[in-house]
C-alpha cells in the first residue's frame, strides 16, 4: 500500500523559504492516475488545500498562496516538493502531502509541523 | 471560491446513537467531488466517504453519505467509541479546493 512521508526543517525564520519534500513509497509518482497534493492545518484549526502537481509537471495552486508557492517533482527519487517563500508566523502549520486518486484524496502522509519563528 | 459550511460545530452524542452531520456549499458542487474525512488528534485525516455516497475502503457500513441540492450529509447510524473525532467535508470540483471548518463529534 502506498505510503507518503514528509521531511524538512521544523523551524523556519520569518521572511525565509519553507521547503518540504514528500517521498512516495510503494507506488510510482509517474502514474498518470494520481495527482500529488500539499495540504496544511494551522494549529487547532481546519484544513487548507495548498496545491497539487501531476507527473507531467502541471500544477494547480491555491490563489491565496500562489505568489509565494512552488510545487515540483523529482521522478528519479519518487518525490515531490513544496517551497513557500517569504514566510510569516501565519504559515506555522502541520503540512501534509497527499495523493488524489481520481475520486478524492485517499492517502495522506503523517504530517510535519513547521513553525515560523526567529 | 466555494465555501463549505458545516453544522453543527460540535455534536455531543452517546455510543449507540445516530449522528447526522451537515455540509452546505455556497454554490453547486458535483457530488462526484464531495468527500468526508475523519480526523483524530495527532493523526492525518482519513477518507470516509467519496463521491458524496461511496464508502472508502475499510469504512464500516454504519457510515453513509447523501446529498440534497447543495447540502451534503454524513450519517453514522449507530455510534461506536472509535467514531468520536472531527469530521471535515471537502470539495475538489472547483479550484481552489476547499474544506469545511469541521464538526467535532464528542462523547456525551
Amino acid at each position: 500500500q502506498v505510503q507518503l512521508q514528509e521531511s524538512g526543517p521544523g523551524l523556519v525564520k520569518p521572511s525565509q523559504t519553507l521547503s518540504l519534500t514528500c517521498t512516495v513509497s510503494s507506488g510510482s509518482i509517474r502514474n498518470g492516475a494520481y495527482y500529488w497534493n500539499w495540504i496544511r492545518q494551522h494549529p487547532g484549526k481546519g484544513l487548507e488545500w495548498i496545491g497539487y502537481i501531476f507527473f507531467t509537471g502541471t500544477t494547480q495552486y491555491n490563489p491565496s498562496l500562489k505568489s509565494r508557492l512552488t510545487i515540483s517533482l523529482d521522478t528519479s527519487k519518487n518525490q515531490f516538493s513544496l517551497k513557500l517563500s517569504s514566510v510569516t508566523a501565519a504559515d506555522t502549520a502541520v503540512y501534509y502531502c497527499a495523493r488524489w486518486s481520481g475520486s478524492s484524496i485517499d492517502y495522506w502522509g503523517q504530517g510535519t509541523l513547521v513553525t515560523v519563528s526567529s | 471560491e466555494i465555501v463549505l459550511t458545516q453544522s453543527p460545530g460540535t455534536l455531543s452524542l452517546s455510543p449507540g446513537e445516530r449522528a447526522t452531520l451537515s455540509c452546505r456549499a455556497s454554490q453547486s458542487v458535483s457530488s462526484s467531488y464531495l468527500a468526508w474525512y475523519q480526523q483524530k488528534p495527532g493523526q492525518a485525516p482519513r477518507l470516509v466517504i467519496y463521491g458524496a455516497y461511496s464508502r472508502a475502503t475499510g469504512i464500516p457500513d454504519r457510515f453513509s453519505g447523501s446529498e440534497s441540492g447543495t447540502e451534503f450529509t454524513l450519517t453514522i447510524s449507530r455510534l461506536e467509541p472509535e467514531d468520536f473525532a472531527v469530521y471535515y467535508c471537502y470539495q475538489d470540483g472547483n479550484s481552489p479546493y476547499t474544506f469545511g471548518q469541521g464538526t467535532k463529534l464528542e462523547i456525551k
